[in-house]
């Protein structure tokens, strides 16, 4: 089975703090994706990856920054958190397939800024 | 107008019964359509794709796809109070593309 893992489930951390969320995957996918999920907004994009060291603005990139320095490994970084970051943060991964349907989810990070 | 507009809910239906939900698509070059089901603080698991006009059909579900509309439709048949969740609609503009639109959900609740 697809595993799609983060590391962080619920963390809290003050305004203005560095914030790092981890992800990774076990199944040699290209593709890594980094969404938000909050309350009648839906599921937005935040940034992608299509290869080690590749990556692309999604929707909402401003305040997040990404690393992918392995294939299996896909960080989100907040730069400085603001209380507009509280969210449920979900990591996906898939092939370069091309058709969408082996996009698997990660079990999501809640975070708190407070 | 949004990308990708699903009815937020909740809907509410009977068990047994036939529960019917529907998105639109604003892009006409979309390629691929995708139903999620997110059970509450729990991540999205895809349940059905379609790429095709017309229907597919997988166990108690069916995706309907009419690209002329721009809707694509889940009906889940003999609905059960296991299916109580929020149904995720999802795009892929351009085949080759991995990147998803959601739409913001459909919470359905099933009656017992």
């Amino acid at each position: 089975d697809v595993k799609v893992t983060q590391s962080s489930r619920y963390l809290v951390k003050r305004t203005g703090e560095k914030v790092f969320l981890e992800c990774v995957q076990d199944m040699d996918h290209e593709n890594m994706f980094w969404y938000r999920q909050d309350p009648g907004l839906g599921l937005r994009l935040i940034y992608f990856s299509y290869d080690v060291k590749m990556k692309e603005k999604g929707d909402i990139p401003e305040g997040y920054s990404v690393s992918r320095e392995k294939k299996e490994r896909f960080s989100l970084i907040l730069e400085s958190a603001s209380t507009n970051q509280t969210s449920m943060y979900l990591c996906a991964s898939s092939h370069e397939t091309g058709s969408g349907n082996t996009i698997y989810f990660g079990e999501g990070s809640w975070l708190t800024v407070v | 107008q949004k990308e990708v507009e699903q009815n937020s809910g909740p809907l509410s239906v009977p068990e047994g019964a036939i529960a019917s939900l529907n998105c639109t698509y604003s892009d006409r070059g979309s390629q691929s359509f995708f139903w999620y089901r997110q059970y509450s603080g729990k991540s999205p698991e895809l349940i059905m794709f379609i790429y095709s006009n017309g229907d597919k059909e997988d166990g108690r579900f069916t995706a309907q796809l009419n690209k002329a509309s721009q809707y694509v439709s889940l009906l889940i048949r003999d609905s059960q109070p296991s299916d109580s969740a929020t149904y995720l609609c999802a795009v892929i503009l351009n085949f080759g593309n991995e990147k998803l639109t959601f739409g913001t959900g459909t919470r359905l609740t099933i009656i017992p």
